[in-house]
Parts: structure tokens; sequence; C-alpha cells
């Protein structure tokens, strides 16, 4: 079975900074998709942004970026020009191929705190 | 227009009730899930249905029953509550399309508080 560590159960930064959370995962499958998901206070679970691991190319959506590193099975999350509104708790989360049923297996999160 | 929706948002009962929670998408999606975050604020998936279809079961008690009318809705029927049943239950949906990324996208989620 699949796991998800994120080793940083809290991290702050200040407004305007940029930030970096950490995932790693364990499994055997060569082909999975990778997900970072926010979950404000509000509890919505919003989608930050994902990878494929068959792409080589680091996913970015605006001041979200990746680096995975499929070797090392690392897949952190870069939040650049840090804004109030990132903070939240971020979940990394892996989906195999091999799988049916296309469930989500999550970390244990990390809160992020954004400084004034 | 809220694209996976579940109601209600907040659910406080006594222990041994029976309740239920509904959830609808409106996305045409064909695979819809229950997930549990717990009070540590740990996601694990409970059930996932596919066109009606239940494809897993992640070793629920059978106190849950999910039911999937048809491919947009799925709710969540909970006998005998207990104490650890307290959570916030997420809905979610998402296509099988091959070669897709097929994410899942959630509802906003229903709190249940026992006591």
């Amino acid at each position: 079975a699949q796991t998800v560590t994120q080793s940083q159960p809290e991290m702050s930064v200040q407004e305007a900074e940029t930030v970096t959370l950490s995932c790693t995962y364990d499994t055997s499958e060569s082909d999975y998709y990778l997900f970072w998901y926010k979950q404000p206070p509000s509890r919505q679970m919003i989608l930050v942004i994902r990878q494929e691991a068959y792409k080589q190319q680091n996913a970015t959506e605006n001041r979200f970026s990746v680096n995975f590193q499929k070797a090392a099975k690392s897949f952190s999350l870069k939040i650049s020009d840090s804004q109030l509104g990132d903070a939240a708790m971020y979940f990394c989360a892996y989906r195999s191929l091999m799988e049916y049923g296309n469930k989500l297996v999550f970390g244990a999160g990390t809160i992020l705190r954004v400084k004034s | 227009d809220t694209a996976v929706s579940q109601t209600p948002k907040y659910l406080v009962t006594q222990m041994g009730n029976d309740k239920s929670i509904k959830c609808e998408q409106n996305l045409g999606h064909d695979t819809m899930y229950w997930y549990k975050q717990d009070s540590k604020k740990f996601l694990k998936i409970m059930f996932s249905y596919n066109n009606k279809e239940l494809i897993i079961n992640e070793t629920v008690p059978n106190r849950f029953s999910p039911k999937s009318p048809d491919k947009a809705h799925l709710n969540l029927h909970i006998n005998s509550l207990e104490l650890g049943d307290s959570a916030v239950y997420f809905c979610a949906s998402s296509s099988e399309v091959t070669g897709g990324v097929n994410t899942i996208y959630f509802g906003e989620g229903s709190w249940l508080t026992v006591v």
C-alpha cells in the first residue's frame, strides 16, 4: 500500500516571501498522480496543483510550483510571494493508476501560517 | 452553483441516533466518494462509487451505508451513531477519463458532532 509523509506539521512564512512544503511518498508503481490540496479554516478542500508522474517537467500554477523528484519519491510545493490568503492546511495526496477506484491517499497535512 | 454540494453542513446529534448526509454533484462525473476527516485532520477514503456501483469500501463499519440512487448523488446513512463518528465527512467526485488526470473535486464537508 502506498503511504504519503509530510514531515512538517507546521510552517511559517513572512508575507511576500517564499516557502516550501515537503512531501515524500512510498510506492512500487511507476505511473501515478500527485496532488496538493489546500484546506483553509472553512474546511473546503481546494486543489492547488497536480503532477503526472510520467511528466518530467514540474507543474506550475501561478505562484505555486512543485519540485517533483521521481527517483527520490519527493513532491514538494513552493509558494512564491506568499499572501495572507495562503494561510491554510496543505495536504499532499497520491493517486494510484494501478488500483481500481481512483482513491487518494493523503499525508497528515502541514499547517501554513503567513505573517504580515 | 456549487459543483459538489452536501447537506447538512453542520449536524449535532445524540449517540444511538441514525442520520443521513446527502451529496449531489453537477459536474457530470461518473465516480463519487465519501472521505472522513478525523479530529487530527487526517483524511481517509471510506467509499467510492462508479456509475452507482460500489467499488471501494475501506473497512468501514456496516453502520455506515452509502446509497447512490443515480450517478449524480451519493448519500451516506449512519446508524447507531457513536462518539467516534464525530468528524468532517467530505463528498467528492471525479470523471474516469482514460488518459486524463481524473482530479477529484470535493464538497464543502459536513461537520458531524455526536454527543
